[in-house]
Order: C-alpha cells, then sequence, then structure tokens
C-alpha cells in the first residue's frame, strides 16, 4: 500500500541553524501538508501546497518557514533559523484532492530537536 | 474556529473490554469528523471517517463511531479490546466551508491490560 515517507527520522540542530524536512508523498497525490506537534499539545496544521503554491497557511507559519517541491516526488519544510520552541514532531501528509472530507495520509514524522 | 477535545490523554482497559474514547468538537457548520491511529515510530493511519452520510461510522480493526450532532461527539469504540489495539488516538475535524486544514484533538493514550 502507497505511504508518504519522512526523512531523517529525528534531526538535532543548534538554535539559529537552517533544517530542511524531507517528505515524499503518496505519487498521485496534489495536496501535501506540514503539521507539527510539540509534545504535550495537539497536532497543529503549518502550511497545505497545491498546484507548487501555498493554499493554505496558519499564524504559525511565518517567514522563518518555507515548503518547497523540488521535483517530482519531494515535498520539504524549511525552517530558517531555528528556535528552542521548534523543538516538535513534524508530520507530511498528502491526500488526492483537497476537499475537507478527503483523507489526509500521513507519514510517520520527523523529531524536531533544537539545542 | 474549529477545536476538537478529547477527554481523557491515558485510558486503560482490560482485553477483552470495551474501548470507549471520546471526541467532542465545536464548529459553527457540520462537519467532517476524523479518527486516526498511531501506533509507536508509525505515522498516523485512518480508522475512520464521518463526511455526512450514516451518523454510525464503521472503519478498520473493528472500531466504530457515532456522529452526534446534539452532543457534538464522536466518539469512538470497539466491542472488544485486543492487545494490538494499544496506540495512540486522534480525533480530527475539517470544516467544509474554511479549507482543507484538519484540527487536531491532544491525542488518547490506550493501554490494553492483559
Amino acid at each position: 500500500e502507497p505511504e508518504v515517507t519522512q526523512t531523517p527520522s529525528h534531526q538535532v540542530t543548534q538554535m539559529g541553524q537552517e533544517v530542511i524536512l524531507r517528505c515524499v508523498p503518496i505519487s498521485n497525490h496534489l495536496y501535501f501538508y506540514w503539521y507539527r506537534q510539540i509534545l504535550g499539545q495537539k497536532v497543529e496544521f503549518l502550511v497545505s501546497f497545491y498546484n507548487n503554491e501555498i493554499s493554505e497557511k496558519s499564524e504559525i507559519f511565518d517567514d522563518q518557514f518555507s515548503v518547497e517541491r523540488p521535483d517530482g516526488s519531494n515535498f520539504t519544510l524549511k525552517i530558517r533559523s531555528t528556535k528552542l520552541e521548534d523543538s516538535a514532531m513534524y508530520f507530511c501528509a498528502s491526500s488526492e484532492d483537497g476537499g475537507g472530507s478527503d483523507t489526509q495520509y500521513f507519514g510517520p514524522g520527523t523529531r524536531l530537536t533544537v539545542l | 474556529a474549529q477545536s476538537v477535545t478529547q477527554l481523557g490523554s491515558h485510558v486503560s482497559v482490560s482485553e477483552g473490554a470495551l474501548v470507549l474514547l471520546r471526541c467532542n468538537y465545536s464548529s459553527s457548520v457540520p462537519p467532517y469528523l476524523f479518527w486516526y491511529v498511531q501506533y509507536p515510530n508509525q505515522g498516523l493511519q485512518l480508522l475512520l471517517k464521518y463526511t455526512s452520510a450514516a451518523t454510525l461510522v464503521k472503519g478498520i480493526n473493528g472500531f466504530e463511531a457515532e456522529f452526534k450532532k446534539s452532543e457534538t461527539s464522536f466518539h469512538l469504540t470497539k466491542p472488544s479490546a485486543h492487545m494490538s489495539d494499544a496506540a495512540e488516538y486522534f480525533c480530527a475535524v475539517s470544516d467544509p466551508s474554511t479549507g482543507n486544514q484538519f484540527y487536531f484533538g491532544t491525542g488518547t493514550s490506550l493501554t490494553v491490560i492483559p
């Protein structure tokens, strides 16, 4: 069964450093998403992406975040200058279309630790 | 704005006992509702979803959930717990009028006692 994959599974970085989290969505899906979960808190929406553009973003997704689909398979989340509060589990998801009833398929997550 | 509340961050049941995981939502319009399960080191896997058809929704692994508009609830149940049901369970809602983002609860960790 097709699945969303994410690399790395765990990333440790120093405060102020740039990190890139990578995702490979399911191949025939058109919509891509990033969510994050700070330890002990809710899974929060960051951004959705369609047709090489951001379609929605939350207030969390500020100028230090960016997303890109650099080729036909990868979808990345870049954090330009990491802060301690960016430490979280980051989940990538994809869906066939962007309807609210459409199932989003999630990857296993990347745990980001900022020291 | 949408929000989801999952009562009970940890639930323990005996093997063979009823599983009941609670989810309440707030929404200004009838929402779409989802339950996901996460096993250790794996992604969130869809258990079931409600999209305004039948209010009782059956999912995988013997789970089901009932949409109750009057109670703004979408509780997840399974008649008989199995050891393999031990996992983290997330309830999520999306608002058909405001886009495709999901709003999640904080999750419920289910422990099954042999």
